[in-house]
């Protein structure tokens, strides 16, 4: 899962298979949360967003859990694709509009 | 409706050399947000400007800079560039304070190699 440090954490799977990406935030008042997808060469992209009145939201093929309790916040994809494989990054929005986004995990999609 | 647009794109400079980058953001956004991408500490906030005032800032030395113009479009500046400025800039824009909209778009960003 993520983490602030030096190096990417990593993931691999099956084309098909489920992905699970991890995120431990940091800060307890923040209220609201995105996922952004960054596929090389380019921007980070939006995948979906959940607020902190939430624990689990769906979109096409994702799907975000949020844990308050232990600071917690996960990205599903189901039958994950080649097109999936890239850098995710979760990032909490405090009030202010301040945006603290994680390292990032790098999933790649095996054929 | 166009995305947000960074130019350029690539740019290689030496130390000692300052760099301008340009970013147009969203149409009808007014808040424009810049980020350093490193591989090893991953996106760093530099700057928010909203309605041509600097209205957040990160930890960054003084020779990082920005301002952004009465169209919304932003440019951040910066001077005496150093190794360690090697990096992806990343431009972002968004509808800041409505409820739910406070998403920001992120343009390809301006890759600097400094030399």
């Amino acid at each position: 899962g993520e983490s602030v440090g030096l190096h990417l954490p990593t993931l691999s799977v099956q084309e098909g298979d489920n992905s699970i990406i991890n995120c431990a935030y940091s800060n307890s008042a923040s209220d609201y949360f995105i996922w952004y997808k960054q596929e090389s060469g380019k921007g980070p992209q939006f995948i979906i967003d959940i607020r902190s009145n939430m624990d689990k939201r769906q979109g096409q093929r994702v799907t975000v859990l949020l844990n308050k309790t232990v600071k917690h916040l996960s990205l599903q994809i189901a039958a994950t694709q080649p097109g999936d494989s890239a850098v995710y990054f979760c990032a909490e929005i405090l009030t202010g509009n301040q945006f603290y986004f994680g390292t990032g995990t790098s999933l790649t999609v095996i054929p | 409706k166009a995305g947000v647009t960074q130019t350029p794109r690539y740019l290689i400079k030496t130390r000692g050399q300052q760099v301008t980058l340009s970013c147009s953001p969203i149409s009808g956004h007014r808040s424009v947000s810049w980020y350093q991408q490193t591989p090893g500490q991953g996106l760093q906030f530099l700057f928010e400007y909203f309605s041509e005032t600097q209205r957040n800032k990160g930890n960054f030395p003084g020779r990082f800079s920005g301002r952004q113009f009465s169209n919304s479009r932003s440019e951040m500046n910066v001077s005496t560039l150093e190794l360690g400025d090697s990096a992806l800039y990343l431009c972002a824009s968004s509808l800041p304070e409505l409820a739910g909209a406070n998403v920001l778009t992120f343009g390809a960003g301006s890759r600097l190699t400094v030399l």
